[in-house]
């Protein structure tokens, strides 16, 4: 079965510019999409088919798709940022999640 | 903008059935969304449970599927799980969701607030 890895967590300076990656054999030939969700809270879309932002994100939030690598950037990263973030893609007729990255704003 | 609201019991006895019931507003079940549960254990990542179509057509992860039943009730615009003979490892707080997009690529644009559902005695 497929498999998409991600760090555990990132680290990032209030104002910076924080990557958050997703890898999987050639993710680049995949729809990646990428959840944001806070404690307590149900995960909310903030970027689908590797780079697009629904409605109400941020233009901060962006990504890429390429190889093995796809990526989340958040730029000028506030604190408000600070979530799990998750990738998924499709597996066939299976959803893959990767494992989450928590994103820490320092 | 559909909402979404799951509704069932949170408390099930090992080896029973857990049932949920996530009614959808804003919007018709009859729609191109396919629906989907998605569960998470207590302090991990999500898990994808399956996905199900106004239709009947459903799809199932693997790991669930020989427990796993969804269904549609369009006079009632809500969706169903069913998910039999569960464990302690069933604990999870259960997500229903709408699937947008081409099938096969879908992306999870709406989402309820989710109910947890504990397995004990």
């Amino acid at each position: 079965s497929y498999e998409v890895t991600q760090p555990l967590s990132v680290s990032v300076t209030l104002g910076q510019t924080a990557r958050l990656t997703c890898a999987g054999d050639n993710i680049g030939s995949k729809n990646v999409h990428w959840y944001q969700q806070k404690p307590g809270q149900a995960p909310v879309l903030v970027i689908y088919n590797d780079m697009n932002r629904p409605s109400g994100i941020p233009e901060r939030f962006s990504g890429s798709n390429s190889g093995k690598t796809a990526t989340l950037t958040i730029s000028r990263a506030q604190a408000g940022d600070e979530s799990d973030y998750y990738c998924q893609v499709w597996d066939g007729t299976t959803v893959v999640f990767g494992g989450g990255t928590k994103l820490t704003v320092l | 903008q559909v909402q979404l609201q799951e509704s069932g019991p949170g408390l099930v006895k090992p080896s029973g059935t857990l049932s949920l019931t996530c009614a959808v507003s804003g919007g018709s079940i009859i729609s191109d969304h396919w629906w989907v549960w998605v569960r998470q254990a207590p302090g991990k990542g999500l898990e994808w449970i399956g996905e199900v179509y106004h239709s009947g057509n459903s799809n199932y992860n693997p790991s669930l599927k020989s427990r796993v039943t969804m269904s549609v009730d369009e006079s009632q615009n809500h969706f169903s799980l069913e998910l039999i003979s569960v464990t302690a490892a069933d604990t999870a707080i259960y997500y229903c969701a709408g699937a947008n997009g081409p099938s096969l690529s879908a992306y999870f644009d709406c989402w309820g607030q989710g109910t947890l559902v504990t397995v004990s005695s």
